[in-house]
């Protein structure tokens, strides 16, 4: 069974400082990985995707993430954090060999970021 | 453009009424739909999710029911509310592998 850890209920990093949100992943196969952003009372915003190629994947909001197969994980980063930036962050994985066509996402229980002026 | 709606964004109901959520989407045929309902503002558990009309698979058993009487449309009901059904409801689909959430639907059930 896939799993996903956001080992972070909660990150506080001050505004134009750099942010790492962390995440680690459980799949058996080579696995598809994603991050979304919630903010209050919003739906889930997509940032970014791993599929295959680049370990270091680029998405909205100038944030970034880095695959690493050695270590299952995919942290979320952003050069210069801003108070924008505070949200509620979803880690993702979805096994590719899942089958059944139901294409299901797992997530982690988020992280919530807080960027501090 | 693809878009998804849900519909109400709010609703505060008694324990024991019925419940019924609605998920449209634009701009797509026969889209993978999910029922998803998020606690205390945190993690994300899948209630349910479907392929096609008429065609439901539960992940979790509980209290409510989903149904896909059109190609874009899904609904999430229950019979009876419960006090523990209160939460944040998100529908999502599926385009080129990647998830896509609707607003989500604020139940409080008192």
């Amino acid at each position: 069974a896939q799993s996903v850890a956001q080992p972070e209920d909660q990150v506080n990093v001050a505004e134009g400082n750099p942010l790492t949100v962390k995440c680690t992943y459980s799949v058996s196969g080579n696995p598809y990985l994603f991050w979304y952003v919630q903010y209050p009372n919003r739906g889930l915003q997509f940032l970014l995707k791993y599929i295959t190629g680049d370990n270091l994947v680029k998405g909205s909001y100038g944030f970034e993430a880095e695959f690493n197969k050695s270590q299952t994980s995919f942290h979320l980063k952003k050069p210069s954090a801003l108070v924008s930036d505070s949200a509620l962050y979803f880690c993702a994985v979805r096994d590719p060999y899942s089958g059944a066509g139901s294409y299901q996402l797992t997530f982690g229980k988020g992280t919530k970021l807080s960027v501090i002026p | 453009s693809q878009t998804i709606h849900q519909w109400p964004a709010t609703l505060v109901q008694p324990v024991g009424s019925p419940l019924s959520l609605e998920c449209t989407v634009e701009g797509t045929s026969n889209p993978n739909l999910y029922w998803y309902r998020q606690a205390a503002g945190r993690g994300l558990q899948l209630l349910f999710y479907s392929v096609g009309i008429g065609q439901i698979s539960s992940e979790v058993p509980q209290n409510l029911s989903a149904s896909r009487p059109q190609d874009r449309q899904f609904i999430l009901s229950s019979k009876k509310l419960l006090l523990s059904d209160s939460g944040f409801y998100l529908c999502a689909w599926i385009w080129d592998g990647e998830q896509f959430f609707g607003p989500g639907t604020r139940l409080t059930v008192l």
